[in-house]
């Protein structure tokens, strides 16, 4: 398995600019979700998924959308980047039950600057 | 809210001497509290987890934690840290039955040689 994937691994932006950070896993976990890293603060949650059709805000949801088609993807959208959202982007994934329900697995991240 | 503070920015510790890095949470109902370990440029690495049962949980690469519910505590600790220890270490926190997952700041470890 090639667990959680993440695409492009780095990715210069001009404000105003739109683009998809892909995030896509094999291991058919039904919950996923995006979170944001910035120096002093940790992980900060953006939105999440817990199934294909189904997503919800995180903490820190402005500025971003997703969309749940399948089960393996979960891309994020920023619509008009803006110098704020600078910052290093995780994908994570997990099973919503059983014993091996509750490790989140990350991907190796991207990381995002906008100019 | 479920939340998780780490109260120390840096925890500098000599090669061989005991590894401690500190945890406390605040959730409403029973916590499932995990420790994640990020090296330089890299994504976040599962260490150990606490769910039920034994309140000394052991994980990878030699860390244990112990939960303790009356101070709302869940510690990280090696016996022997090593230099390849060095790294950012996530505490987080997740109430049974909420799907959202709540992280500390982090704790950058240096082990000194």
């Amino acid at each position: 398995n090639a667990g959680v994937t993440q695409t492009p691994k780095f990715q210069v932006l001009k404000t105003g600019q739109s683009m998809t950070l892909q995030c896509a896993q094999d291991m058919n976990h039904e919950y996923m979700s995006w979170y944001r890293q910035d120096p002093g603060m940790g992980l900060r949650l953006i939105h999440y998924s817990v199934g294909a059709g189904i997503t919800d805000q995180g903490e820190v949801p402005n500025g971003y959308n997703v969309s749940r088609s399948t089960t393996e993807d979960f891309p994020l959208r920023l619509l008009s980047a803006a110098p704020s959202q600078t910052s290093v982007y995780f994908c994570a994934s997990r099973t919503t039950g059983g014993v091996r329900g509750d490790t989140q697995y990350f991907g190796p991240g991207t990381r995002l600057t906008v100019l | 809210a479920q939340s998780v503070a780490q109260p120390e920015d840096q925890v500098n510790v000599a090669e061989g001497n005991p590894l401690t890095v500190k945890c406390t949470y605040s959730v409403s109902g029973n916590p499932y509290l995990f420790w994640y370990v990020q090296y330089p440029n890299r994504g976040l690495q599962f260490l150990l987890k606490y769910i039920t049962g034994d309140n000394l949980v052991k994980g990878s690469y030699g860390f244990e934690a112990e939960f303790n519910k009356s101070q709302t505590s869940f510690h990280l600790k090696k016996p022997s840290a090593l230099v390849s220890d060095s790294a950012l270490y996530f505490c987080a926190v997740r109430d049974y039955g909420n799907n959202r997952l709540a992280f500390g700041k982090g704790n950058q470890v240096v082990v000194i040689p």
